[in-house]
């Protein structure tokens, strides 16, 4: 079964640049997580999607950042402009009723982003 | 907020021997969550506990849901090289759906 698939695996940018991360997750989750980790931070929660709807979005650090998730098996997290802090890995993970409100989360590969 | 705090930060052990490590909580969580990050990919879900007290193994791991329900621990038997990686204990937030990471132990096995 495919796991949650994200795109691009690596990407690396100019400080002003639009940056868009995709991710599809598994074939029916119904929840959709962002994350960022950093060595200073951690693991750190964006926003949360539930049955395409964004509950939670106290995650994302300012207004450059956006997610938008328009049928079920897509999303995106966008940054505009980016910067050089904005350097992370971005996971996305799914999960659905039952185990995501038990923390039981399914994650992805990861984007790893370089703002130069 | 809430938070969890694991020990220790690292590890670095020989091929063969039990690795201990622990999460502390000053809050109360109803599920405690082990996962393992390879390098270079996502975290992976190990063991899930959801009741105080309860033990639960899979193979060469066991994890401990502690009675006040703010502690839990791992344990890894006769490591071998493919335990290293990044530890993460974590936890559904008050409210649920919010999942809480520690900041990892990092376990390095020399062969």
């Amino acid at each position: 079964d495919a796991g949650v698939i994200q795109s691009p695996r690596h990407e690396v940018t100019e400080m002003g640049q639009e940056v868009t991360l995709r991710c599809k997750p598994i074939s029916g989750h119904n929840s959709l997580f962002w994350y960022r980790q950093t060595m200073m931070r951690g693991l750190e929660l964006l926003i949360y999607f539930n049955n395409n709807v964004p509950i939670d979005d106290s995650g994302m650090p300012e207004d450059r950042f956006s997610a938008k998730m328009p049928n079920a098996s897509f999303s995106t997290l966008k940054i505009q402009p980016s910067e050089p802090r904005d350097s992370a890995v971005y996971f996305c993970a799914s999960s659905y009723d039952g185990r995501a409100d038990t923390g039981e989360l399914f994650f992805g590969e990861g984007s790893r982003l370089t703002v130069l | 907020g809430q938070q969890l705090n694991q020990s220790p930060q690292s590890m670095f052990i020989q091929e063969g021997e039990d690795v201990s490590m622990n999460c502390t909580s000053s809050s109360i969580f109803n599920t405690w969550l082990w996962y393992k990050q390879d390098p270079g990919e996502g975290p992976v879900l190990l063991i899930a506990l959801y009741k105080a007290g309860e033990l639960t193994s899979n193979g060469r791991l066991t994890a401990q849901f502690g009675i006040t329900r703010k502690d839990s621990f791992l344990n890894i038997s006769a490591s071998i090289p493919s335990d290293v990686g990044i530890y993460f204990c974590a936890g559904p937030n008050t409210g649920g759906f919010k999942t809480i990471f520690g900041a990892g132990t990092r376990l390095f096995v020399k062969a």
